[in-house]
């Protein structure tokens, strides 16, 4: 069955600091995808990065980024020079069989950036 | 696109009453999904949609929930009887399946009481 991990339940820093947010998953399949989201304080769920599991290259996206390491089943994200409006629950998700039905979400990292 | 519309955004209702929640998903996207918020469980996957099919129901709580996806553009979910656990904030998404991830809608925070 699968299964997301996300051991940090709440995590807070000082604006401009660098954090990552670590994600752990279980599956059996070989072919899976693995994402990220972040739901502001507003509410909304907000899609960040998908990422299949063949592909095992770091993506960077402004200040985030994302490491995928199949050898340790993680899929970590960081957050560089962290700002007061990346606070947030982020949401590490994974969907089996290569296609994208059943996102499986896991509990969220409440990430405080304090000012 | 005005993205996937939920309505109504807030329903207080009392226990017993029937509860409906809508949906209008994203022009085009042939996946919909209706999730559950809650801060015990957090996001759970009640029920998806593949063109207007149900796929997956196994996430459906109990008999007291249902859902219907009458046409490509229009999606309901309804609780009868609600109660008090019931109290949630349920999301709506779709999907076109091509690597774009889902694409939620603002939810519906739903009190029974």
């Amino acid at each position: 069955a699968q299964k997301v991990t996300q051991a940090q339940t709440e995590i807070s820093v000082v604006e401009k600091e660098d954090v990552t947010l670590d994600c752990v998953y279980e599956t059996r399949d070989t072919t899976y995808y693995l994402f990220w989201y972040k739901q502001p304080p507003s509410g909304e769920l907000v899609f960040l990065i998908r990422r299949n599991s063949f592909d095992e290259q770091n993506e960077i996206s402004g200040r985030y980024s994302w490491n995928f390491q199949k050898s340790t089943s993680s899929f970590n994200f960081t957050i560089t020079a962290s700002q007061v409006v990346d606070s947030a629950v982020y949401f590490c998700a994974l969907s089996e069989n290569g296609i994208d039905d059943k996102i499986i979400f896991g509990k969220g990292t409440r990430l405080h950036i304090l000012p | 696109d005005a993205g996937v519309i939920q309505s109504p955004r807030h329903e207080v209702t009392e226990m017993g009453q029937e509860v409906t929640l809508r949906c209008k998903p994203i022009s085009g996207h042939d996946y919909l999904f209706w999730y559950r918020q809650t801060m015990m469980r957090g996001l759970e996957l009640l029920i998806y949609f593949n063109n207007n099919v149900p796929i997956d129901d196994s996430g459906m709580p109990e008999d007291r929930f249902s859902a219907k996806m009458p046409n490509a553009s229009f999606s309901t979910l309804k609780i009868q009887p609600s109660e008090p656990r019931d109290s949630a904030v349920y999301f709506c998404a779709s999907s076109d399946s091509r690597g774009t991830g889902y694409t939620f809608g603002s939810g519906t925070r739903l009190t029974v009481v």
